[in-house]
């Protein structure tokens, strides 16, 4: 009954370092999203990959890479961390449009 | 661009009080609207959606219709519980575009015994 797992639950960086956020969903869904929360600004799509092998841009890309390792997992790389990536990051995975389900969310401090 | 804006919060009531939390959308052409909740600590999950003109959608005493007049998607509920407590996204997206949801900023609803 897990639905969509993200690892790590927080994390703290300093600006410059990098790291890998992971998702992985047991709900056999083709299609996967990254998002970020920020305050008085809603989510806001960063990449999705609307099947095993494929990776597109959303609306806030810039300092972000995605990899869709399998059907199951879909990780979000911060290659130089910078503060205004201070966010909490969830992972999301649907099958139809009506079926949009996210994991608990990753909250990133960066210093 | 396409947008959503919601009421600003927080929105503090007190229990089995009536609930309206205000969604207006800017669209270029027909979307589907959702309503997203937040608990603490927690992902969003789907709450209710309408997928055309004059749809309502429905969940959990939650309710909202799809106004295409007004554009707008305003969330209802008669007798709020502690439990609504939380945040409420509202979004939109077109068929086709799966996953690819416009959010508003998300309106939090504090509800006291």
């Amino acid at each position: 009954n897990a639905g969509v797992t993200q690892t790590p639950k927080f994390q703290v960086l300093k600006t410059g370092q990098s790291m890998t956020l992971q998702c992985a969903q047991d709900m056999n869904h083709n299609s996967m999203y990254w998002y970020r929360q920020d305050p008085g600004m809603g989510l806001r799509l960063i990449y999705y990959s609307a099947s095993e092998g494929t990776t597109d841009k959303g609306e806030v890309p810039n300092g972000y890479n995605v990899s869709r390792l399998n059907k199951r997992e879909f990780s979000l790389r911060l290659e130089s961390a910078a503060p205004s990536q201070t966010s909490v990051y969830f992972c999301a995975s649907s099958e139809e449009l009506v079926s949009l389900h996210f994991g608990n969310g990753t909250r990133l401090t960066v210093t | 661009g396409d947008s959503v804006t919601q009421m600003e919060g927080p929105v503090t009531l007190s229990e089995e009080a009536f609930l309206t939390i205000n969604c207006t959308y800017t669209a270029t052409g027909y979307p589907s609207l959702f309503w997203y909740v937040q608990y603490p600590g927690e992902g969003l999950q789907l709450l209710l959606k309408a997928t055309k003109a004059d749809d309502k959608g429905s969940n959990k005493g939650f309710e909202a219709t799809y106004r295409k007049e007004t554009t707008s998607f305003h969330l209802e509920k008669g007798s709020v519980q502690v439990s609504d407590s939380a945040v409420y996204f509202c979004a939109l997206t077109y068929s086709g575009n799966t996953g690819k949801l416009i959010f508003g900023q998300g309106t939090t609803l504090q509800v006291k015994p």
